[in-house]
């Protein structure tokens, strides 16, 4: 059973980047079926889908934040991560990864870590 | 602003039918996939696409689609189904994906 584990500092300061780690376990990250995302919710709200990076290092960002936004992908480690920069107090918001799966007009978040909350504060 | 727009709330007595809808122009073109997330839980994937309920997932949640609509019903709502409920999916263009604002699910 694949299992997703973030990781990460939960305190950030303002204009600094954000960085956090996905770690997955119980299967391959280079299986091409699948694309791994990070998806967060702003302490309250709803759910806001940042974006996805495939195995081979293809990426897609939600073009809201897609000019802070840096997505890799380290298949030796079975992890991917996310790098968010110029951040703000707007940025405060619990960071899931996610496993994506599409294909024609269906999609699915398959499978979620448990989140990390991240604080933008000084 | 969501591309896909959801009821705030919705409330069902114990072991009647609920249904959670989900509206945008995107839903003509892709599927929905519906998420339950508990207080202080990661979402959980419940139904998703045309006519497809996750292993472990009771078959009390089925999901249905017409139009720009598209609908979650629980039938025979227990004590554990209160939650949020978001719905997601491809934005128009196909590019990115989309949540709705969520449904907060009060069993009475």
């Amino acid at each position: 059973q694949v299992q997703l584990q973030e990781s990460g500092p939960g305190l950030v300061k303002p204009s600094q980047t954000l960085s956090l780690t996905c770690t997955v376990s119980g299967g391959s990250i280079s299986s091409g079926v699948y694309y791994w995302s990070w998806i967060r919710q702003h302490p309250g709200k709803g759910l806001e889908w940042i974006g996805y990076i495939s195995y081979s290092g293809s990426t897609y960002y939600n073009p809201s934040l897609e000019s802070r936004v840096v997505m890799s992908v380290d298949t030796s480690k079975n992890q991917f991560s996310l790098k968010l920069s110029s951040v703000t107090a707007a940025d405060t918001a619990v960071y899931y990864c996610a496993r994506l799966e599409y294909s024609g007009y269906d999609s699915k978040f398959d499978c979620w870590g448990q989140g990390t909350l991240v604080t933008v504060s000084s | 602003s969501s591309e896909l727009t959801q009821d705030p709330a919705v409330s069902v007595v114990l072991g009647q039918t609920v249904r959670i809808t989900c509206q945008g122009h995107s839903l003509r073109s892709y599927y929905a996939g519906w998420y339950q997330q508990k207080p202080g839980q990661a979402p959980v994937l419940v139904f998703y696409g045309k006519n497809n309920r996750p292993s472990g997932i009771p078959d009390r949640f089925s999901g249905s689609n017409s139009g720009k609509t598209a609908s979650l019903t629980i039938t025979g709502a227990q004590a554990e189904d209160e939650a949020d409920y978001y719905c997601n999916s491809r934005d128009n263009s196909g590019s990115f994906w989309v949540f709705g604002g969520g449904t907060k699910l009060t069993v009475l």
